[in-house]
């Protein structure tokens, strides 16, 4: 079965770091480029991070930039978010996600892991 | 950054009943254009590829459309299991961006 689990999540006080795990199996994971999403308490979905299966490509979304930091770690099967310097703001539940061939789709999605950030 | 928009953000409909939502972008994405279903505390699960192609295991009721800039979601014969929140995504470029969503509520 094709599967992800973040692990990870937690409360943080403001400014505080956080690193986000998402095991991975199921597939071949070093073969797929891989993303982080996020989505706030009752609202809709935000895209925060994207890596390349060979790591060379790295993308973030500006609200992230500069404070969070994707990862992985083919030989574990694993992808990973720092979060360092968090906001209120960055209070979301955190999923990584496969993405299809050549830039596409996002299937599957792991369950999620909740990040709260207050003082 | 590529912006979707969706339309209608609520809509009740009842069952049986056809129902089309849609996502418009902000400029061209071709057909890089894929529709995610959300039921409440789950992850997204994914319906539509590349704006027509319906993904493994999706209920034939489920179809897509559309190219360019403007793109619909049909659900035709809703039921009751089909209450949730439906979000567009765009692969075209990065930054990745999705839809607000679309939330559809059964009678």
């Amino acid at each position: 079965e094709v599967q992800l689990v973040e692990s990870g999540g937690g409360l943080v006080q403001p400014g505080g770091s956080l690193r986000l795990s998402c095991a991975a199996s199921g597939f071949t994971f070093s073969i797929n480029s891989m993303n982080w999403v996020r989505q706030a308490p009752g609202k809709g979905l935000e895209w925060v991070s994207y890596m390349s299966s060979t790591t060379n490509s790295i993308r973030y979304a500006d609200s992230v930039k500069g404070r969070f930091t994707i990862s992985r770690d083919n030989g574990k099967n694993s992808l990973y978010l720092q979060m360092n310097n968090l906001r209120v703001e960055d209070t979301a539940v955190y999923y990584c996600a496969r993405e299809g061939p050549g830039g596409s789709w996002f299937d599957p999605w792991g369950q999620g892991t909740l990040v709260t950030v207050s003082s | 950054e590529i912006v979707l928009t969706q339309s209608p953000e609520f809509q009740s409909v009842t069952p049986k009943e056809k129902v089309t939502l849609t996502c418009r972008a902000s400029q061209s994405i071709g057909i890089s254009l894929h529709w995610y279903q959300q039921k409440p505390d789950q992850s997204p699960k994914l319906l539509i590829t590349y704006a027509s192609q319906s993904f493994s295991g999706v209920p034939s009721r489920f179809s897509g459309s559309g190219s360019g800039t403007d793109f619909t979601l049909t659900i035709n014969s809703l039921e009751a299991e089909d209450a949730a929140t439906y979000y567009c995504h765009q692969s075209s470029s990065l930054p990745y961006t999705f839809g607000q969503g679309t939330k559809l509520e059964i009678k």
